[in-house]
């Protein structure tokens, strides 16, 4: 099975700072990596599919980057509406899927 | 507009079996192989089980292989989970999602989610 590592679990932040989040997988999945935001109370919202495509209506201060076995997520000026908690998804051995254990992004 | 409305959840015993139901609207239901995912309180997801369009095939979680069972009925665009033998980790938010357009692509839809609760 696939393992994946985020870090750090949780992170805390001001509005309009710069934030980056990284999963590791346990062996390359390529490209096969997707992220996640989740607000409390409610399901996940895909916000990049593929390591690095913005999912339609997500704002382009999200981006991600990596290929192989690590991978980011970039979040740049940090809205009041960012914080929450992301995972990241792999999808390379679909439809066996894996989620890392998720980054808490917080108000500093 | 794509809707996933799941249902079914509750407490139950350990031990016990519950039946989930999830009601799909705003797109042709039997063309996506759909999910389901669940997330302890307080905790991350965790995929459950997946399904192709046709019920061909079924793969399982390990926590779950053997007790709970996927199924789908086309004409009614309803996804189901049966879950049996259930016990106090199985207590999670469940959620439906669909499936991307090809198998690698990431569920981008998803319910709100339905809570069962295991404990005596």
């Amino acid at each position: 099975d696939i393992q994946m590592t985020q870090s750090p679990s949780s992170l805390s932040a001001s509005v309009g700072d710069r934030v980056t989040i990284t999963c590791r997988a346990s062996q390359t999945i390529i490209n096969f990596l997707n992220w996640y935001q989740q607000r409390p109370g409610k399901p996940p919202k895909l916000l990049i599919f593929a390591a690095s495509n913005l999912q339609g209506g997500v704002p382009s201060r999200f981006s991600g980057s990596g290929s192989g076995t690590d991978f980011t997520l970039t979040i740049s000026n940090l809205q009041p509406e960012d914080f929450a908690t992301y995972y990241c998804l792999q999808t390379y051995s679909a439809p066996s899927i894996t989620f890392g254990q998720g980054t808490r992004l917080e108000l500093k | 507009e794509v809707q996933l409305v799941e249902s079914g959840g509750g407490l139950v015993q350990p031990g016990g079996s519950l039946r989930l139901s999830c009601a799909a609207s705003g797109f042709t239901f039997g063309s996506y192989s759909m999910n389901w995912v669940r997330q302890a309180p307080g905790k991350g997801l965790e995929w459950v089980s997946y399904i192709t369009t046709t019920s061909s095939t079924m793969y399982y979680a390990d926590s779950v292989k053997g007790r709970f069972t996927i199924s789908r009925d086309n004409a009614k665009n309803s996804l189901y989970l049966q879950m049996n033998s259930l016990r106090d980790e199985d207590t999670a938010l469940y959620y439906c999602a669909r499936s991307g357009v090809v198998m690698t692509g990431p569920p981008e839809f998803w319910g709100q989610g339905t809570l069962v609760i295991v404990s005596s």
